[in-house]
């Protein structure tokens, strides 16, 4: 299947710092990529959706401010978890697919577990 | 909206058991799903999938599951488990929004 690579895969940062998050698809063009979340124990949550040149469309109860998406081209897209706090501390994980369609598959990247200190 | 039951939490089975996980939806209209599978300290990993047509879909590692429409469900099932299938598996739900929907997951234990 195709390769999404996700950087770094462990973060440690001071709180009230920022970290950012990539993700890039690597033999595909991902006009659509999601990040997620996931608590210990709990499912993934979908925090976003992006598609490639335009905004990101958050799910509710998620603060775009605090979490910036970018997703500039067809093979990158960041998060950005700014002025971290100890909450933030999880699992992110991002997804891409190549196509619009509805049974288009999503690949997964390996996650960044991120530790606010 | 769409939803993802899970109700097993943690399964322990010994090797060469047979496996079944339950996996309910709750959406009117028509539907994808999947089942990944998430090793320890690795990406999800899709496992199967279901978009039309023949409800008993097989997957890599000898699992299969069966879409039955009537009861909303999509259960993962080997006949035959090794200890290598210790992981969590997320059964996960696409329907018009385009979105996957996850399960709550369901952490596998085989004991050698």
């Amino acid at each position: 299947g195709a390769v999404v690579s996700q950087h770094p895969s462990r973060v440690i940062c001071k709180s009230g710092t920022s970290v950012k998050i990539e993700c890039r698809s690597l033999d595909f063009q991902a006009t659509t990529m999601f990040w997620y979340r996931q608590f210990p124990k709990q499912s993934l949550m979908l925090m976003a959706t992006s598609n490639e040149g335009s905004k990101a469309t958050y799910e509710q109860g998620v603060e775009k401010d605090k979490f910036l998406i970018n997703h500039a081209s067809l093979t990158l897209s960041t998060l950005t978890v700014t002025s971290a706090h100890p909450e933030d501390s999880s699992f992110y994980i991002c997804s891409a697919r190549e196509g619009q369609l509805m049974n288009t598959e999503a690949f997964f990247g390996q996650g960044t577990r991120l530790t606010v200190v | 909206a769409q939803s993802v039951s899970q109700h097993n939490h943690h399964v322990i089975l010994s090797e060469a058991a047979s496996l079944e996980l339950g996996c309910n939806y709750s959406y009117g209209g028509t539907v994808n799903l999947f089942w990944y599978v998430q090793y320890p300290g690795q990406h999800l990993q899709l496992l199967l999938k279901y978009f039309s047509g023949d409800p008993l879909v097989k997957g890599i590692k000898g699992f299969e599951a069966e879409f039955i429409k009537s009861k909303f469900s999509f259960n993962l099932r080997k006949p035959s488990v090794q200890w290598s299938d210790t992981a969590e598996y997320f059964c996960a739900v696409k329907g018009s929004a385009r979105q996957l929907t996850f399960g709550s997951g369901t952490q596998l234990t085989v004991l050698p």
